[in-house]
């Protein structure tokens, strides 16, 4: 059973750059699309975006400008970096795995990293 | 976007009822539609898949349909573990979205 877990700084001033990573176990980090989803407290989730390990890499329209994916499959981790946060980027983050049926679920996901923007 | 629909909001049921959510997109999503079970402080659980598949150790009680422009999910009997926060979700477009959420409550 695969297990994913955040990592990063829960808290980030605003303007600068917010870095999450994901790490990856017990299972394998090349056959899937790896996903970034954020959810403010009360809100629906939001979809960040996702990577495939060739580098296949789509983004939210709405965080296109401000937002990076990468992946190192030596480490077995993704990454997440959004430049140039506003409070609105307040919200638990989440990375997730979508599952190879077709249909694009997303079958197992990280605990969460809550991610506070304030000075 | 895609915009995801769902009603109710909230829902007041007791154990053993049957219920059902309905998700809505506004344009055509072919099956590509997925439903999620989140509890509080907990990261969502992928319920179904596909518009019907259930996902691996999901109880059968859980069953996914679709009706023109309608997904539904409902639940067969209502079990205590289920009171908890539904959300559909789209996957046939980028950005994929989520429904607003429909909060399953105890009455």
């Amino acid at each position: 059973q695969v297990q994913l877990q955040e990592s990063g700084p829960g808290l980030v001033k605003p303007s600068e750059t917010l870095s999450l990573t994901c790490s990856v176990s017990g299972g394998s980090i090349t056959n899937n699309y790896w996903i970034w989803i954020r959810q403010p407290a009360g809100e629906r989730p939001e979809w960040i975006g996702r990577i495939y390990p060739t580098g296949s890499i789509n983004y939210n329209p709405s965080l296109k400008s401000r937002v990076t994916m990468s992946l190192d499959m030596s480490k077995k981790q993704f990454s997440l970096k959004v430049t140039s946060v506003i409070a609105a980027d307040t919200a638990v983050y989440y990375c997730a795995r979508e599952n190879n049926s077709g249909w694009h679920g997303i079958e197992s996901w990280g605990q969460g990293i809550l991610v506070t923007v304030s000075s | 976007d895609t915009q995801m629909t769902q009603s109710p909001s909230s829902l007041s049921a007791s154990v053993g009822d049957r219920v059902t959510i309905t998700c809505r997109a506004s344009e055509s999503i072919s099956r590509y539609l997925n439903w999620y079970q989140q509890k509080p402080g907990k990261a969502p659980k992928l319920l179904i898949y596909g518009a019907s598949t259930l996902d691996s150790g999901v109880p059968s009680r859980f069953s996914g349909s679709a009706s023109g422009a309608d997904f539904i999910l409902t639940i067969s009997s209502l079990q205590p573990e289920d009171f908890a926060t539904y959300y559909c979700q789209q996957s046939f477009t980028i950005p994929q979205t989520f429904g607003q959420g429909t909060k399953l409550e105890i009455k």
